[in-house]
């Protein structure tokens, strides 16, 4: 199905694992972003990629490492997880950026526990 | 980035019009400003976005003052799926990122 897609959705982990979260579109979008969303916070970008091979921090890097390998697919990993890290992850891809328009296309969220 | 300012919460009957302010008073001349919602738990979606000129589509209009200090969204007809938080969010011309505030939560009576 065409779209951006997350998976899993819905995952509980324990402190101190590793966990990959994966995200891909089929748009071809250059652009891609990861986000947390917490109560009391909102929307708070954590990395985003303008191209395969390229990422770059977003507000909230600490404890995460992103990968670009094909354009497609932007998977978050949380090397050791704290449970401060517990949230929804949204995932979202938009154009190369040479337009006011640029929408931003979120994927449906990862809810992530973190015992 | 610039800061937008937005009520907490609104309410509004069903068929009736919705208008949502925004307040944006440090916005520079590059500045777009862009509005997404987002539905029970799912993830936000575009609405709308202009830069001068009011602006409108399927969804909603986006009405500017002259000064840019302001704008407000305007849902013609609430429909109970229009329960949602509303995001006003300021954006360079070619830029990517988005910085999410608050929101304003919009409910929707029957």
């Amino acid at each position: 199905d065409a779209g951006i897609t997350q998976s899993p959705r819905y995952k509980i982990t324990e402190t101190g694992r590793q966990v990959t979260l994966m995200c891909h579109q089929t748009w071809s979008h250059s652009y891609m972003f990861w986000y947390r969303q917490d109560l009391g916070h909102g929307l708070r970008l954590i990395y985003y990629s303008a191209a395969a091979d390229i990422t770059d921090k977003g507000e909230v890097p600490d404890g995460y490492v992103v990968s670009r390998s094909k354009t497609e697919n932007f998977p978050l990993t949380l090397e050791s997880a704290t449970r401060s890290q517990t949230s929804v992850y949204f995932c979202a891809s938009s154009r190369l950026a040479f337009s006011s328009y640029n929408e931003q296309f979120f994927g449906p969220g990862t809810r992530l526990t973190v015992l | 980035d610039a800061k937008t300012t937005q009520p907490n919460s609104m309410e509004s009957n069903e068929e009736e019009p919705v208008h949502l302010p925004c307040n944006h008073s440090t916005i520079s001349g590059t500045d777009y400003i862009h509005w997404y919602r987002q539905l029970p738990s799912q993830g936000p979606e575009y609405v709308i976005h202009g830069l001068t000129s009011n602006v409108n589509n399927r969804m909603a209009s986006l009405a500017i003052a002259e000064d840019r200090k302001s704008s407000t969204l305007i849902l013609h007809r609430a429909t109970l799926r229009d329960a949602a938080v509303y995001y006003c969010i300021l954006r360079r011309e070619y830029g990517n990122k988005l910085v999410f505030g608050a929101g304003t939560i919009l409910r929707v009576k029957s």
